[in-house]
This record gives structure tokens, sequence and C-alpha cells, in this order.
């Protein structure tokens, strides 16, 4: 079992709608999450993190953790072509101090 | 207010060389991580590094890789004797407290083996 996965996508949404991505993970007693983005050719960019059960906001994105099912998810509301790119969701060890990250969902936002 | 700082940004080695990645944290930064990214896959840990301390080189080769992050200076990846399947993206990122923790990338370095 890989430690985080993600859908590969890619995923298409339309201009304006609300793209949902999603990640489950293996270690159990993990406590931190990051959500990524990186654009083609770039380094990725940290967008949000979240530490505790429940929704977290910030403008345009929601991210949303349940440790029960160890399952982080991140929505993106209004999206814009600009929001294309692949999200890459990251989950800290409890092994050691490194984050580790899935694979990345590409995001495609159609106009 | 300089943000993590890798160079090159790009590197051309020849099989048999040696290549070498530096990468500079942001300022107030002591830890540092390495990752290396293969075309279309994610980032793949490496090392974790604080100043002159490996804390975890689980990610690794266990040959021909090397990496260092010494009392002055930059953070150093080392990679002896390059074979193709060395060319990747290799991103350095950098935190201020020990991890896990948020991370902020620097620009990557792309090792091209030829």
């Amino acid at each position: 079992q890989k430690e985080v996965e993600q859908n590969s996508g890619p995923l298409s949404v339309p201009e304006g709608a609300i793209a949902s991505l999603n990640c489950t993970y293996s270690d159990r007693g993990s406590q931190s999450f990051f959500w990524y983005r990186q654009y083609s050719g770039k380094s990725p960019e940290l967008i949000m993190s979240i530490y505790s059960n429940g929704d977290k906001e910030d403008g345009r994105f929601t991210a949303q953790l349940n440790k029960a099912s160890q399952y982080v998810s991140l929505l993106i509301r209004d999206s814009q072509p600009s929001d294309s790119a692949t999200y890459l969701c990251a989950v800290g060890s409890t092994s050691y101090d490194k984050v580790i990250f899935g694979p990345g969902t590409s995001l495609s936002v159609i106009p | 207010n300089a943000g993590v700082m890798q160079n090159p940004r790009h590197l051309v080695r020849r099989r048999g060389q040696e290549a070498r990645l530096r990468c500079s944290p942001m300022k107030g930064h002591s830890h540092v991580y390495w990752y290396r990214q293969l075309p279309e896959e994610g980032l793949k840990f490496m090392v974790y590094l604080q100043k002159e301390n490996i804390i975890d080189e689980s990610g690794m080769p266990k040959e021909r890789f090397s990496a260092e992050f010494p009392k002055e200076g930059p953070s150093i990846l080392r990679i002896q004797q390059v074979v193709r399947g060395d060319s990747a993206a290799y991103f350095c990122a950098s935190s201020p407290l020990r991890g896990p923790t948020e991370a902020f990338f620097g620009q990557g370095t792309r090792l091209t083996v030829v």
C-alpha cells in the first residue's frame, strides 16, 4: 500500500465550478497535512496546511480532514483557468520528521 | 526577501561525471529537505538535514549519492558517477522548524545526463 494516494486525473471542470481533489494516507498517526500546487515545469507552491479534523478555509480553497477515515481533500470554489495545475497532497510522517508526497492530481479548468 | 535559492537551474553532465546541486534555504530556516521528481511522477523524499546533521537519509540511494549542510554555506546534494537514470528535477525545500511542517521549495535543478 502506498503511503499517500491520489487520483492521478486528469480532472476536468468547467470554469466557475467546484473542483474536488481527494487524498488518502496509510499512516494512522499522521498529524500534519499539506496541499501544494505545481504548475508544469515549476516548483511546488504551498497552498494550505491542516492539522485538525474538520474544514479550513482560505479564500477559494477549503481543506477538509478526517483522521478517522485517513482522508484529506481540497475544494476549489469558482475554479479559474489559472487553477489548472497538478495538486500534490503531502502528509507528515510519524516515523521520521519528513513529509511524504502523493503522486498528484492533474486539474484542468476549461474556460 | 529571498526565497529558497537553488543553483544551477539546469545542469548537463556526461555519464560518469559528478553533479553538485546547491541549495540556500530561506533566511532563518535551518532545516532542508531534498526531493527528486522524475517526469510525470510525484516528489520522492531523499534526505532531511539540519545544520551539520543528517536527520533522515532513508530516501537516498545507497551508492553515489550524498548530502551535506555545513555550518556555513549552502546545502549540497552530490551525485557521483552519474547515469542516465539520474536525470530528473531535484528540489530543495526549507523550513524554520523541525518537521514535519510547512516547507517552501526552491525552483529546482533540472539535471540531464547525456
